[in-house]
This record gives structure tokens, C-alpha cells and sequence, in this order.
């Protein structure tokens, strides 16, 4: 089966930097999501990576380590929009051919408070 | 261009009745995904589709839950017997092929008295 781990909740401060890790385990692993979602709203994409190393896109940044499956997204220059809840996820491929399936973990609540 | 739509945004049933939870992907999109998530909790997988086949069912909590996808767009949810633990937001989501981005769409909030 598949595990996904990531702490419950987290609070920084406001133009502070963040970390959020997640650790899984997981066979035909094909890539690591990244997910924002706000209260009442459904989640958007943040980032994928599939090679292991850091993925920059502006004031977010990820990273992977396959072998360690283990991932952290890095929120910089924090602002008060940024609380949310951040979804980790694993895509991997059953044996099956065309098989695919993305699972979710239980998510981290950000709070930027002032 | 449109996003995933779902309909109804919000659906108020007695347990007990059957509801249709209807989704519709992007145009072009070949794999569609049911989600569901619980007041605080994480997404649930429920199922998947590539085009018109599932080949993921794990997820459908049990046989009172079914999904069908026609014509390679539209999606329907069908809960049978509705019972207070189904309530819950239904998410829909598709993907160009299976393995990218997912968009989701804004979800059908349930409620089982």
C-alpha cells in the first residue's frame, strides 16, 4: 500500500520562511505534488517533481529524494494569503498497464500570523 | 478556457435516498479522479478513469457507491442508500493523460440527515 506522512499543522510568521516535509512509501512511485488549498475551496497545483534535486518557481520551492522518499516544500518571503492547508501527493503506477493513481496525504495547515 | 465543473454545488439528501453527482472535465481530458474529503480530513481516492474505463475501483468505500464515464467526458457519482457517513465535499478532477497536473473542480458539498 501507500503511506504518506506530513505534520498536521504549522504556524511561522509573516516574511518568514517555512518548511513542510512529507515522507511516504510507495512502489512504482512516478512523482511527488505539491497542493495548496484554501478553507471551502478545492486544491491547486503547486509543483511536481519526478528527478530527484530542488525545484525553484518563485517564492515556493521543492524538493525530492527518491531514495529517502522524502519531499519538503519551502515557502519564502511568507504572506498572510500563504495560510492554507498544503496537500502532499505520490503518483505511481499499479502493475497494470495505464494504472496510474495520485494519493493524497492528510494534508499540513499553515498559519502566517503578523 | 472552461475548468471542471460540478453540479449540484451543494446537495442536502435524507439517508437513505439515492444521488447522481455529475462531473464535467476539461475537453481533451482522458483521465477523470473522484475524490472525497471529510470535514479537516485529507483527500479519499474513490476511483479513476482513462477515457471511458476504471481501471482503479479501490477506492469506492463500498458497493452502494458506482461511477460511470460516457463518451470519454462526463462523469456521474452514484451513491445508493445514502448514510450519514457519506456526507461529505465530492471533489472531481481531470488530467490531459493520467500522469500531470491535476485541475480540480469546485466540488459538490453532501449532506446526509
Amino acid at each position: 500500500g501507500q503511506n504518506i506522512d506530513q505534520p498536521t499543522e504549522m504556524t511561522a510568521t509573516e516574511g518568514a520562511i517555512v518548511q513542510i516535509n512529507c515522507t511516504y512509501q510507495t512502489s512504482g512511485f512516478n512523482g511527488l505534488f505539491w497542493y495548496q488549498q484554501h478553507a471551502g475551496e478545492a486544491p491547486t497545483f503547486l509543483s511536481y517533481n519526478v528527478l530527484d534535486g530542488l525545484e525553484e518557481k518563485g517564492r515556493f520551492s521543492s524538493f525530492l529524494s527518491r531514495s529517502k522518499g522524502y519531499s519538503y516544500l519551502l515557502l519564502k518571503e511568507l504572506q498572510m494569503k500563504d495560510s492554507a492547508s498544503y496537500l502532499c501527493a505520490v503518483s505511481f503506477t499499479y502493475s497494470g498497464a495505464g494504472s496510474y493513481q495520485l494519493t493524497f496525504g492528510k494534508g499540513t495547515k499553515l498559519s502566517v500570523i503578523p | 478556457g472552461a475548468g471542471v465543473s460540478q453540479s449540484p454545488s451543494n446537495k442536502v439528501t435524507e439517508k437513505g435516498k439515492d444521488v447522481e453527482l455529475r462531473c464535467d472535465p476539461i475537453s481533451g481530458h482522458t483521465a477523470l479522479y473522484w475524490y472525497r474529503q471529510s470535514l479537516g480530513q485529507g483527500l479519499e481516492f474513490l476511483i479513476y478513469f482513462q477515457g471511458n474505463s476504471a481501471p482503479d475501483k479501490s477506492g469506492l468505500p463500498s458497493d452502494r457507491f458506482s461511477a460511470e464515464r460516457t463518451g470519454g467526458s462526463v462523469s456521474t457519482l452514484t451513491i445508493q442508500r445514502t448514510q450519514q457517513e457519506d456526507s461529505a465535499v465530492y471533489l472531481c478532477a481531470s488530467s490531459p493523460q493520467g500522469l500531470e497536473e491535476l485541475f480540480f473542480g469546485p466540488g459538490t458539498r453532501l449532506t446526509v440527515l
